[in-house]
């Protein structure tokens, strides 16, 4: 199972809007509605951010939303704010009833 | 509040064996899948293995089939990943994660550990 696409880095200013990319293809992404993102600060363990394309766990701000249009999830972060500086991971169900995760995304708060 | 506690990590020989576990508290343990991803030193999230709130469906990533066995004791609200035949690109820090669809697997955790450390070393 190969890795999900994301992008290695993506960068905004504060209050800005980011948006990172998630391309699987229709084993994974584009099959199911079982796409979560995570945030992960240096250190520390990986954050549930979104789960099943669009939703947020509770205590999550409002400013991250997930969505999905056929093989490719999406995350947009709006108002960026300095805390928001992570490395951002996506991850799909699969077809073979595995997890596979992208590759990462490091986003920074210029 | 959901508590995952792995340990068992520690520095092994290429070829040798390790037995991680994974204490769990403030949830319904045996209500749940559970799974075990790894991240290598500088290097992106992987995952492992997954196994039903049960026990009795395992799932395993190709690059580990074979070689780790997942298993649970929900009596003791502890999960299990017995690693053989260790590799050195099996060196990594091992998270103990929650699924977050309840006992089924269908990807997807919630809560995650804060790690195991993992060394495998010629």
């Amino acid at each position: 199972q190969s890795a999900l696409t994301q992008p290695a880095s993506v960068s905004g200013s504060p209050g800005q809007s980011i948006t990172i990319s998630c391309t699987g293809t229709s084993s994974d992404v584009g099959g199911y509605n079982y796409v979560s993102w995570y945030q992960q600060q240096p250190g520390k363990a990986p954050k549930l951010m979104i789960y099943d394309v669009t939703y947020r766990p509770s205590g999550v701000s409002n400013r991250f939303a997930g969505s999905k249009s056929g093989n490719t999830a999406s995350l947009t972060i709006s108002g960026l704010q300095g805390e928001d500086e992570a490395d951002y991971y996506c991850s799909s169900y699969t077809s073979s009833s595995s997890l596979v995760f992208g590759g990462g995304t490091k986003v920074t708060v210029l | 509040e959901v508590q995952l506690l792995e340990s068992g990590g520690g520095l092994v020989q290429l070829g040798g064996s390790l037995r991680l576990s994974c204490a769990a508290s403030g949830f319904t343990f045996s209500g749940y899948a559970m799974s075990w991803v790894r991240q290598a030193p500088g290097k992106g999230l992987e995952w492992v293995s997954a196994i039903s709130s049960s026990g009795g469906n395992t799932y395993y990533a190709d690059s580990v089939k074979g070689r780790f066995t997942m298993s649970r004791d929900n009596s003791k609200n502890t999960l299990y990943l017995q690693m053989n035949s260790l590799r050195a690109e099996d060196t990594a820090l091992y998270y103990c994660a929650k699924g977050s669809h309840g006992s089924d697997w269908f990807g997807g955790v919630d809560y995650w550990g804060q790690g195991t450390l993992v060394t495998v070393s010629s």
